[in-house]
């Protein structure tokens, strides 16, 4: 069965430390590959996508992920965090009409 | 604005009541989306419509679930007879043609007192 795995559940930062959270999955085929944000309040936003191509991409914020074929991998990473950067997030396969989601990882920057 | 909207954002009801809840996708997005998502997990996809039409339910839609795009313009997601397990976040998202992302509504927050 498909499925995202992420394996952190809360992580916790200071201010300027470097990010990455783990994504992986189980899907044969073609995937396409998200990664949500949802901070405080708000609603889920999307960061970055990968459908095809150069298998670093690059999002908002100074967000950036890396798609690992071979490891079926999809990290997230940024190198410096801020206190803003404080929210939950999601990684996603899959087109929206069968989107699997991963359970989330909380993360919180403190100033 | 001009993202999805869901209406109510909130709803308490009894045990066994019946609940309707309301989204407005962006304009011109003919695919709409509904997923349901519960304390410490990601969303779940429920099920979603191309224009009027209801393509794709998940298993986790029960028969007391029933939604409906009419128009092809706004949806509605009815659960009957609500039980505890009801409880949980309902997100309505809309994307335009094709399996690009999905944008995201609020949410409405169910609770079944």
């Amino acid at each position: 069965a498909q499925s995202v795995s992420q394996h952190n559940h809360h992580v916790i930062l200071s201010e300027a430390a470097s990010l990455e959270l783990g994504c992986n999955y189980s899907y044969g085929g073609t995937v396409n590959l998200f990664w949500y944000v949802q901070y405080p309040g708000q609603h889920l936003q999307l960061l970055l996508k990968y459908f095809s191509g150069d298998p670093l991409v690059k999002g908002i914020k100074g967000f950036e992920a890396e798609f690992i074929k071979s490891k079926f991998s999809f990290n997230l990473r940024k190198p410096s965090v801020q206190w803003s950067d404080t929210a939950e997030y999601f990684c996603a396969v899959n087109p929206p009409h069968d989107m699997r989601f991963g359970a989330g990882t909380r993360l919180t920057v403190k100033p | 604005d001009t993202g999805v909207s869901q209406d109510p954002r909130h709803k308490i009801t009894k045990r066994g009541q019946n609940v309707t809840f309301r989204c407005d996708p962006i304009s011109e997005h003919n695919r709409l989306y509904w997923y349901r998502q519960t304390l410490g997990q990601g969303p779940e996809f429920l099920t979603y419509f191309q224009n009027e039409a209801q393509l794709e339910k998940s298993r986790l839609l029960s028969d007391r679930f029933s939604a409906e795009r009419p128009k092809g313009s706004f949806s509605t997601l009815e659960i009957q007879r609500t039980e505890q397990g009801d409880s949980a976040m309902y997100l309505c998202a809309s994307s335009p043609q094709g399996d690009t992302e999905a944008f995201f509504g609020q949410g409405t927050r169910l609770t079944v007192v």
